[in-house]
């Protein structure tokens, strides 16, 4: 089975723009969480999407704002990019049908840096 | 969410077994406990969980303590691929809660 994959890898921003950034989740999982990770605040959660839904948020301003596929796919958005969304941003897809009895996988990440 | 409290570094002889500890004294009732790993340049890795009994993989053993307010990760036979950060997540059962807290970690550093 192939893994969790994540486009781009690597992103240079100006601050004030905007980033789209993709994550494909292994086939067959319908949950896609997104992780934003730095090197001051470690690894945090930003969102979770199940069948197209939104279903749980971290605490992330508005800017932060995601979305499903009908295949799954999931992509985040960051609007008005600030110096401080540099980080790697992670996505990890699950199978869940029982809770925390599941087990995340995760992609590579996005390196995203703005200046 | 519950807190998990992990030393922030250890080391390793290679070829040697590894205990890493992890406190979670304000766990639930419902909270499992799994561990992550993330190597140098990758996402995190899952490693194992469980809920009140030890566990078993390829990979790892999960010693959970009798309260549960303690868990050791035990890695039989350290390599130098299993140099990495190691994380203890505690993640309630309830179905749609897929977040996961991570804390700073263990960053476990193997000695050839």
């Amino acid at each position: 089975k192939a893994g969790v994959t994540q486009t781009p890898r690597y992103l240079i921003k100006t601050r004030g723009q905007q980033v789209t950034l993709s994550c494909s989740p292994i086939s067959g999982h319908r949950s896609v969480s997104w992780y934003q990770q730095t090197p001051g605040q470690g690894l945090q959660f930003l969102f979770e999407y199940f069948s197209e839904t939104q279903r749980n948020k971290g605490n992330f301003p508005g800017r932060f704002s995601g979305r499903q596929f009908s295949n799954s796919r999931s992509e985040m958005n960051v609007s008005t990019l600030e110096l401080g969304d540099s980080a790697l941003y992670l996505c990890a897809s699950s199978s869940p049908g029982q809770g925390a009895t599941y087990e995340q996988y995760f992609g590579p990440g996005t390196r995203l840096t703005v200046t | 969410d519950a807190k998990t409290t992990q030393p922030n570094s250890m080391e390793s002889n290679e070829e040697e077994p590894v205990h890493l500890p992890c406190n979670h004294s304000t766990i639930s009732g419902t909270d499992y406990i799994h561990w992550y790993r993330q190597l140098p340049s990758q996402g995190p890795e899952y490693v194992i969980h469980g809920l009140t009994s030890n566990v078993n993989n390829r990979m790892a053993s999960l010693a959970i303590a009798e309260d549960r307010k303690s868990s050791t990760l035990i890695l039989h036979r350290a390599t130098l691929r299993d140099a990495a950060v190691y994380y203890c997540i505690l993640a309630g059962s309830n179905f749609g809660n897929e977040k996961l807290t991570f804390g700073t970690g263990t960053r476990l550093t193997i000695i050839p």
